[in-house]
């Protein structure tokens, strides 16, 4: 079974950091990009980064474009997202997901891990 | 920066057709996804590549994006089809999401 597991989420305070994890299991992790996408409690999802299956090219959403990092480790199966300088905005809910079709870029984001709770707050 | 405009409400009667617009510029020039969100769950993704279902989506689901907009048509709409529905679509290497359309079945 494809399976996608966040972690690392919390509370912290504004200008903190977290780092979140994606552990990914049940397919060839090398053979798909991987995503991160946010959403704020009641409101609509927000891609916020993305890399490719080598690590080799990443994006990130303006929003977020020098202060949070994403990578990869191909050898543990893992995704990561190091969020640096933290606003109160950041807070949401951040989902890890995968590419639906392995070597692609443009084909949706399937599946979907179930989400891990980033709080920033004074 | 390159934006999807979605309406924020449809509604449908059950047995019904719902269609759900996404508009941008040129949109019909990239592949657009869409995806079904129910209330406490993650996403799931109901068509990509415009008109694709992936496997385990069912039939009354379908795409098409042609112009300056992406339709996504739900087809005989059930009441297990009342969710969030977004769009998805790239501008270069930066991913974009409409604002998502709250279908109600009543």
């Amino acid at each position: 079974e494809v399976q996608l597991v966040e972690s690392g989420g919390g509370v912290v305070r504004p200008g903190g950091s977290l780092r979140l994890s994606c552990a990914a299991s049940g397919f060839i992790f090398d053979d798909f990009a991987m995503r991160w996408v946010r959403q704020a409690p009641g409101k609509g999802l927000e891609w916020v980064s993305g890399i490719n299956w080598n690590g080799g090219s990443t994006g990130y959403a303006d929003s977020v474009k020098g202060r949070f990092t994403i990578s990869r480790d191909n050898a543990k199966n893992s995704l990561y997202l190091q969020m640096n300088s933290l606003r109160v905005e950041d807070t949401a809910f951040y989902y890890c997901a995968r590419e639906n079709l392995e070597y692609s870029s443009s084909s949706g984001f399937d599946p979907w891990g179930q989400g891990t709770l980033v709080t920033v707050s004074s | 920066s390159y934006e999807l405009t979605q309406p924020p409400s449809v509604s449908v009667s059950p047995g019904q057709t719902a269609t759900i617009t996404c508009s941008g510029d040129k949109l019909g020039n990239r592949y657009t996804s869409w995806y079904q969100q129910k209330p406490g769950q993650s996403p799931i993704l109901v068509i990509y590549h415009d008109a694709k279902r992936p496997s385990g989506i069912p039939e009354r689901f379908s795409g098409f994006n042609s112009g300056n907009t992406a339709t996504l048509t739900i087809s005989g709409t059930q009441a297990l089809d009342e969710a969030d529905y977004y769009c998805q679509a790239w501008d270069s290497s930066l991913g974009v999401f409409g604002g998502g359309t709250k279908l109600t079945v009543l």
